[in-house]
């Protein structure tokens, strides 16, 4: 079945490591996001990809950092830099559907950091 | 900026009633796509129902329709004959034409009681 894979789905980190989240498609999608859920807030855009090697920054990139050498990856690093990394972590592909861009998400990460 | 609003973030209804979400929009363009969002228990976000902006005519899934009043920038999400299976965080979501970034609302934290 064709979807979104996120992995690991729980990951712990100590302050000042740098961890990276896994996010694979086989939908043949030419976009994918991340986005980051914290309670209260919704969900915010931190990257995104239209199509391979090439990518923008959303709203709240400061410390995160990705990279797009396959359709079908689009990992995300949370550095060091990042000052509140703990958060639920959701990978997004989409294909546009009549000119609106339908997400199809992964079941999420959680980061805690210890 | 596009923001989008849920003012409710807490409702609760009894199994077999109906329910409404709100959400309300901010935009300055004419085209645009609105959609609502389901994240269950599992936090995996799911579609439910999308409107065009030029569509004069509410858009409708099964047990699920909108009330979509462009004038009033506003957005709800009805939820009739509601089940246990409803119970989820609801997203409205906002993109504007041939953009690339949704922007969601907070959410609405739905629980239907048995």
């Amino acid at each position: 079945d064709g979807g979104i894979t996120q992995s690991p789905k729980y990951l712990f980190r100590k302050e000042g490591q740098n961890v990276t989240l896994s996010c694979e498609q086989n939908l043949n999608h030419d976009a994918m996001y991340w986005y980051r859920q914290d309670p209260g807030q919704g969900l915010r855009l931190i990257y995104y990809s239209q199509i391979v090697n090439d990518f923008q920054k959303g709203d709240i990139a400061e410390g995160y950092s990705v990279s797009r050498e396959k359709k079908e990856s689009f990992p995300l690093t949370v550095t060091s830099a990042q000052k509140n990394p703990t958060a639920f972590y959701l990978c997004a592909s989409s294909i546009n559907r009549g000119g609106a861009n339908v997400l199809t998400f992964g079941a999420g990460s959680r980061l805690t950091v210890l | 900026a596009q923001t989008v609003t849920q003012s409710q973030p807490e409702m609760s209804v009894q199994e077999a009633e109906t329910v409404t979400l709100s959400c309300t929009y901010d935009t300055s363009e004419n085209n645009y796509y609105l959609f609502w969002y389901k994240q269950p228990p599992s936090r995996q976000m799911i579609l439910v129902i999308r409107q065009e902006a030029y569509k004069q005519q509410n858009a409708t899934e099964n047990r699920f329709s909108v009330n979509f009043q462009k004038a009033a920038k506003s957005f709800s999400l009805k939820i009739s004959d509601s089940q246990l299976g409803d119970t989820a965080m609801y997203f409205c979501a906002f993109i504007n034409f041939g953009n690339e970034k949704l922007t969601f609302g907070t959410g609405t934290r739905l629980t239907i009681i048995p």
